[in-house]
């Protein structure tokens, strides 16, 4: 199995702020990785595909980059929306793993 | 619009089984793998597997093999998960989620299904 690992597991920051979520995979998988947020209480909504292609609706504020083994989510400005745990997922091969996930919190 | 929806929440013994189902509209049912994937209170996410609706076709995660069923019903475009000999700590949400291939991501997911196992 490809481990996922995120870092890191918690951020303060404030808003208007840059931030940078890194996710490292075991082995190299391409550009096999996605970006989800999830919000308390809510459905997981999926931010970036194909390590750095933004879903239809997501802010341009979020960006990904990386590719083989290293991978990292951005968001340039940060908004108070943006406060919520933020999970990579590689689909390169199956099971599909999860990082175990970043919780972004207001400083 | 596009939308998954999932049944109720279950209350299920040690030792019982649970089917959760996954209704999908919007959009055409066979052109679009469902994945399962479930979250324990308070944990992360976990993938469970997925089902091409078009074949029938199935993947599961190696922890789940020999416990986990996904089926679909075409006629209905409702795709089914069923986990066996449940232990306390499968009381998770489990969702089910659409990917149009592995490269695209799991874009639209179903609201969540509370499954407890309790004796």
């Amino acid at each position: 199995d490809i481990q996922m690992t995120q870092s890191p597991s918690s951020l303060s920051a404030s808003l208007g702020d840059r931030v940078t979520i890194t996710c490292r995979a075991s082995q190299s998988m391409s550009s096999y990785l996605n970006w989800y947020q999830q919000k308390p209480g809510k459905v997981p909504k999926l931010l970036i595909y194909d390590a750095s292609t933004l879903q239809t609706g997501v802010p341009s504020r979020f960006s990904g980059s990386g590719s083989g083994t290293d991978f990292t989510l951005s968001i340039s400005s940060l908004q108070p929306e943006d406060f919520a745990t933020y999970y990579c997922q590689q689909t390169y091969s199956t099971p599909y793993t999860f990082g175990q996930g970043t919780k972004l919190e207001i400083k | 619009q596009v939308q998954l929806v999932q049944s109720g929440a279950e209350v299920k013994k040690p030792g019982a089984s649970v089917k959760v189902s996954c209704k999908a509209s919007g959009y055409i049912f066979t052109g679009y793998y469902i994945y399962w994937v479930r979250q324990a209170p308070g944990q992360g996410l976990e993938w469970m597997g997925w089902i091409n609706p078009n074949s029938g076709d199935t993947n599961y995660a190696q922890k789940f093999q020999g416990r986990v069923i996904m089926t679909r019903d075409m006629s209905i475009n409702t795709a089914y998960m069923e986990l066996t000999r449940l232990r306390s700590d499968d009381t998770a949400e489990y969702y089910c989620a659409r990917g149009p291939s592995s490269l695209y991501g799991m874009d639209v997911w179903g609201q969540g299904t509370t499954v407890t196992v309790s004796s």
